[in-house]
């Protein structure tokens, strides 16, 4: 059962335009999500957070939007750079006992190609 | 601040032998988590350590094993290795103010023939 989707494998975007990435999410029990950018044989790389009590998180050119109703959240990147391009991770966590976890539940990946 | 640090980088095993991982987190994080990843079924969470003892564990085997020392460095282990176990082994440590990041390291490659 994939908790955290990503139903976007890639997306191709021209330099200086908006990338939107999306991802949905089924269990309402999260209540912190994550970002990460992902070269091959590397770790991700974290790029933003949010939590469920905020709709919008912004860094630089970078923001985060999430919709709690819908289950759904998207990263706006503007404007978009060649070096932006990567695999974009979504992920998201739930608490455990009352205390936060590291149980970090990731979507598949969206791989996002800037055009110069 | 340095990074997660991971060695070995990469690593190549045969089948039925057993290996042993090791993550140093970031300076003064306390909180180490390991991952695998394997283009079938992506990133999964393995288990979490904090101070020594195991908070949480994900869906895999007993063969996939773990610890953390005093210094909170951790250690994985894979044993009786199966080829399916060929994928990227990722650590990751944070804090624990609140909600904190977690931070990735590089990974180790490990490769079962």
């Amino acid at each position: 059962d994939q908790q955290v989707k990503q139903n976007s494998p890639s997306l191709s975007v021209q330099e200086g335009r908006i990338s939107i990435l999306n991802c949905d999410y089924t269990n309402s029990m999260f209540d912190y999500f994550l970002w990460y950018k992902k070269y091959p044989a590397e770790g991700p790389t974290f790029l933003i957070s949010i939590s469920s009590i905020k709709d919008k998180n912004e860094d630089g050119r970078f923001t985060v939007f999430l919709n709690k109703s819908a289950k759904h959240l998207s990263l706006h990147i503007v404007p978009s750079q060649p070096g932006d391009s990567a695999v974009y991770f979504c992920a998201a966590s739930a608490p455990k006992g009352g205390g936060a976890t590291n149980k970090l539940i990731f979507g598949t990946g969206t791989l996002l190609a800037v055009q110069p | 601040k340095a990074g997660v640090t991971q060695t070995p980088r990469y690593l190549i095993k045969t089948r039925g032998q057993q290996v042993t991982l090791s993550c140093s987190p970031i300076s003064g994080h306390r909180s180490v988590s390991w991952y695998q990843q394997t283009p079938g079924q992506g990133l999964q969470f393995l288990f979490e350590y904090f101070s020594e003892t195991q908070r949480n564990k994900g869906n895999f085997p007993g063969r996939f094993s773990g610890r953390q020392f005093s210094n909170s460095r951790s250690e994985m282990n894979v044993s009786t290795l199966e080829l399916g176990d060929s994928a990227l082994y990722l650590c990751a440590s944070r804090g624990l103010a609140g909600r904190e990041t977690q931070y990735f390291g590089p990974g180790t490659r490990l490769l079962v023939l």
